[in-house]
């Protein structure tokens, strides 16, 4: 069935660096998208989303691109902290009549070097 | 403070007996979802509902049974059925989704083992 991925499963990153973290989504239909941190025993917890109509969306030290031609979506994060260390999930709305029901992608740990 | 409670946060039980799962959320959402987490991976669907009294199958729901007799609490049981129960149970809430596309938020998580 269709589904959200992502291509890279760990992303190391020097302090102060910028960080990319990508996801390729595969269902056409979607038509919401959000970005999530989860931390190491906690709940994914919520940074930034973008609707369909929008190609790129801007949060305090994030930004999330989305380009629908190639149905990708990447969380760009400015000055990466060692608090910023996680794994990162994308999600989609598949737009299938299920509310806001969400499927996720797989995730991109994190690591931030000091 | 607004959000969602799971409760236990680790929970312990031999194989062959049926758990229950809290979850409770006074954000005044009318969906709550349960998702299922194992090592190193995303997230998977086990059962959704949109309003109190309805529920509806997600990917993985055999094995398991929800109830929503109250807007704010959506409890989940793990059967005896389920063949691999140990797993990191997510709950999550939003509003629903005929109103505006909107995110889903998340408890803490209860962490289920099965001897």
């Amino acid at each position: 069935g269709e589904s959200v991925g992502l291509h890279l499963p760990t992303l190391s990153v020097q302090e102060g660096d910028n960080s990319i973290i990508n996801c390729a989504y595969s269902n056409s239909a979607s038509d919401y998208f959000i970005w999530y941190k989860q931390e190491s025993g906690k709940g994914p917890q919520f940074i930034i989303d973008i609707r369909s109509n929008m190609d790129k969306r801007q949060g305090q030290r994030v930004t999330v691109l989305l380009n629908k031609t190639v149905k990708h979506l990447s969380l760009q994060i400015a000055a990466t902290q060692p608090g910023d260390s996680a794994v990162y999930f994308c999600a989609e709305n598949p737009n299938n009549n299920a509310g806001n029901m969400l499927t996720f992608g797989g995730g991109t740990r994190l690591m931030v070097k000091p | 403070d607004g959000g969602i409670t799971q409760s236990p946060k680790y929970l312990f039980r031999k194989e062959g007996q049926n758990v229950t799962l809290s979850c409770e959320q006074n954000l005044n959402h009318d969906a709550m979802y349960w998702y299922r987490q194992d090592p190193g991976q995303g997230l998977r669907l086990i059962y959704y509902s949109q309003i109190v009294n309805d529920f509806q199958k997600g990917d993985i729901a055999e094995g398991y049974s929800v109830s929503r007799e109250k807007k704010e609490s959506f409890p989940l049981t793990v059967t005896s059925a389920q063949k691999n129960p140990t797993a990191f149970y997510l709950c999550a809430s939003s509003l629903a989704g005929w109103v505006n596309r909107s995110p889903l938020h998340f408890g803490n998580g209860t962490r289920l083992t099965v001897t």
